[in-house]
């Protein structure tokens, strides 16, 4: 069951922060975040796994509460390069079967 | 570069054509993985093969069928689809078929049926 990811879309300015946001009706195993820039192949971010580990990018910030079974994804300080489609995709029994949300659309401008 | 290539990039074909699809990753993994991509809708799980066998079939069509002779090497054919198979097709690898690994997708192939 595919999650639920909000805002659907934000515009920043480059500098600004914004958060996105991955929730998930069903208990988690972990959350990988990816990210596409259209017509590009998505690219991992992040892995946040329950017990508290994390795998990614170090200037990524990210959140995994799993008692709420929710992810978030902390663009800091954004630049233009941060712009893109935002993907966050659940893995409930450890088996990297994901499933994939719509998408947060990003676009970070001058 | 990802590691992960696909041809061909693009692909026009007919209801009634056979083609396949080809991806190929240079990064020493086992687990190998087709998703669908079609607009406005999220990314979708087709198959998923670990170390070259098969382990899933999310409900796929039987139009679509997937090879994958090693490790490195996963195919797509293709028979008499619908106009509505139109979509990016996207392979991705993972080291493991197991939690916490991440996967690498390639470039995908822009798939038209007319």
């Amino acid at each position: 069951q595919q999650p639920v990811q909000s805002p659907q879309a934000v515009i920043l300015r480059e500098g600004e922060d914004a958060v996105i946001n991955c929730s998930s009706s069903k208990a988690l195993y972990s959350v990988h975040w990816y990210r596409q820039k259209h017509g590009e192949a998505p690219v991992f971010l992040m892995i946040l796994l329950k017990g508290g580990e994390q795998k990614g990018h170090e200037k990524i910030s990210a959140s995994f509460n799993e008692k709420k079974q929710q992810s978030s994804l902390y663009l800091t300080a954004s630049q233009l390069s941060y712009s893109g489609t935002y993907f966050c995709g659940p893995d409930l029994y450890g088996n990297n079967r994901l499933a994939f949300g719509k998408g947060n659309q990003v676009v970070v401008i001058p | 570069e990802t590691g992960v290539t696909q041809t061909p990039r693009h692909l026009v074909m007919g209801m009634t054509n056979k083609k396949s699809l080809k991806c190929e990753q240079h990064l020493g993994h086992n687990a190998m993985y087709w998703y669908k991509q079609s607009a406005k809708k999220p990314l979708e799980l087709m198959f998923v093969y670990n170390f070259k066998e098969q382990t899933e079939n999310n409900s796929v069509p039987s139009r679509f069928s997937p090879e994958c002779p090693n490790s490195s090497h996963l195919f797509l054919h293709l028979h008499t689809l619908q106009p509505e198979d139109s979509a990016l097709y996207l392979c991705a690898s993972s080291l493991y078929l197991a939690g916490g690994h991440e996967q690498y997708f390639g470039p995908g192939t822009r798939l038209t049926v007319t």
